[in-house]
């Protein structure tokens, strides 16, 4: 199985602040397609996840440009640009490059 | 807008056998390009995925739960189904289904989530 390992796994940000997330995999997600198979996704407290990034920086309808995504091959980041009190939530990153389909630990960001 | 809802028992019994339902609405199975996925997530954990369906009936399973995992798809009630035999107290989680998007493999639509708790 392909192991995502994302940090940190909790984040404080001050209002206004940006916030970066890293994901690294343990092999490289670019498939013979030529597409690398690597999202985000995030959870706020008592939903379900929903995509914000698909293909490492492309941003899901609807996503607010200050979500950016970034990186390639096994190493992967995903920014903030200002973080407001609506972006607290779990953050994941998952690749459905190769079956089984893994999702990262998930980073926590909370508000200071 | 594509809805997913799951629906089925929210407490289950230790060896017995855990059965969900996703009701599609907005959208049909049968139609567009897309996998039907089961995800779950432990109590304050990360998540799992289980497995995906094409409306043709092809699957796809986790193998860490293959052997007692059985996805289904019923194109004619918009609805797939997820069954998991012999369950212990580690399957506790909350079960989500969701759609996914065969031409980049991401997750576009999530349902609510129903949380099924194994206990005698």
């Amino acid at each position: 199985d392909i192991v995502m390992t994302q940090t940190p796994l909790s984040l404080s940000v001050t209002p206004g602040q940006p916030a970066s997330i890293s994901c690294k995999s343990s092999q490289s997600l670019l498939h013979s397609d030529g597409k690398t198979y690597l999202s985000w996704y995030l959870q706020k407290p008592g939903q379900s996840p929903q995509l914000l990034i698909y293909e490492i920086s492309n941003r899901f309808s609807g996503v607010p440009n200050k979500f950016s995504g970034s990186g390639s091959g096994t190493d992967f980041t995903l920014k903030i640009s200002r973080v407001e009190a609506e972006d607290v939530a779990v953050y994941y990153c998952m690749q459905s490059m190769q079956l089984p389909w893994t999702f990262g630990q998930g980073t926590k960001v909370e508000i200071k | 807008q594509v809805q997913l809802q799951e629906s089925g028992p929210g407490l289950v019994k230790p060896s017995q056998t855990l059965s969900l339902t996703c009701t599609v609405s907005g959208g049909s199975i049968g139609g567009g390009a897309y996998y039907w996925t089961w995800i779950r997530q432990h109590p304050g954990k990360g998540l799992e995925w289980i497995g995906n369906i094409y409306k043709s009936g092809g699957t796809y399973y986790n193998p860490s739960l293959k052997s007692r995992v059985t996805i289904s798809v019923d194109t004619s009630k918009n609805q797939f189904s997820l069954k998991l035999s012999f369950v212990t107290v580690a399957d506790t989680a909350v079960y989500y289904c969701a759609r996914v998007a065969l031409a980049w493999l991401f997750i576009d639509s999530w349902g609510q989530g129903t949380l099924v708790t194994v206990s005698s």
